[in-house]
């Protein structure tokens, strides 16, 4: 298998745009994660998916910011509209089955908002 | 809730030299703990992980023991190489509670030659 597929792995827009972010997870995990990375904060988890469902959102930090996951193998991370405090990175990552587990994660998406 | 509080870095160190991160945390339970590298311009990798107390996570050299009693689930090595320079993240993941990861802040180590 390939591992976790993120497109792109650079964003540069201007603020006020629409992002979409994309990611292809591992064929057969039934989770699936989307994390921030920034200096300021750290590893951020902002939404998760079990079995294409959304489990858990509460780390959207605003209504700009929306998830899809249409089927098992493929979410968005959509902003809309950008803003320049929305630069880092974005991870996706998944996994599969029980708590021990290990998550694989995605190189990332550098996203830049100008 | 879940949390982890990990040495603040960054950490220089010359090759061949000991290493420790230091992990402690705080998890209804008892959780599952990982240690993940980052290495520049990539996602993040595990690099070893324990599921439960006084179990030993190695891989490459480097060794965590799962202490319930401390809460602690320290990163060592007993000689760093160039290569090992990369970010290093405490994680755990709580059974009692959602599925996902919760990391420590990360610690960015720099190994010399």
């Amino acid at each position: 298998d390939a591992g976790v597929i993120q497109s792109p792995r650079h964003e540069v827009t201007e603020m006020g745009q629409e992002v979409t972010l994309r990611c292809k997870p591992i064929s057969g995990h039934d989770y699936l994660f989307w994390y921030r990375q920034t200096m300021m904060r750290g590893l951020e988890l902002l939404i998760y998916f079990n079995n294409n469902v959304p489990i858990d959102d509460s780390g959207m930090p605003e209504d700009r910011f929306s998830a899809k996951m249409p089927n098992a193998s493929f979410s968005t991370l959509k902003i809309q509209p950008s803003e320049p405090r929305d630069s880092a990175v974005y991870f996706c990552a998944s996994s599969f089955g029980t708590v021990n587990t290990e998550a694989f994660f995605g190189q990332g998406t550098r996203l830049t908002v100008v | 809730g879940d949390s982890v509080t990990q040495m603040e870095g960054p950490v220089t160190l010359s090759e061949e030299a000991f290493l420790t991160i230091n992990c402690t945390y705080t998890a209804t339970g008892y959780p599952s703990l990982f240690w993940y590298v980052q290495y520049p311009g990539e996602g993040l990798q595990l690099l070893l992980k324990a599921t439960k107390a006084d179990d030993k996570g190695s891989n490459k050299g480097f060794e965590a023991t799962y202490r319930k009693e401390t809460t602690s689930f320290h990163l060592e090595k007993g000689s760093v190489q160039v290569s090992d320079s990369a970010v290093y993240f405490c994680a755990l993941a709580s059974r009692g509670s959602a599925r996902q990861l919760t990391f420590g802040s990360g610690t960015q180590l720099t190994v010399l030659p």
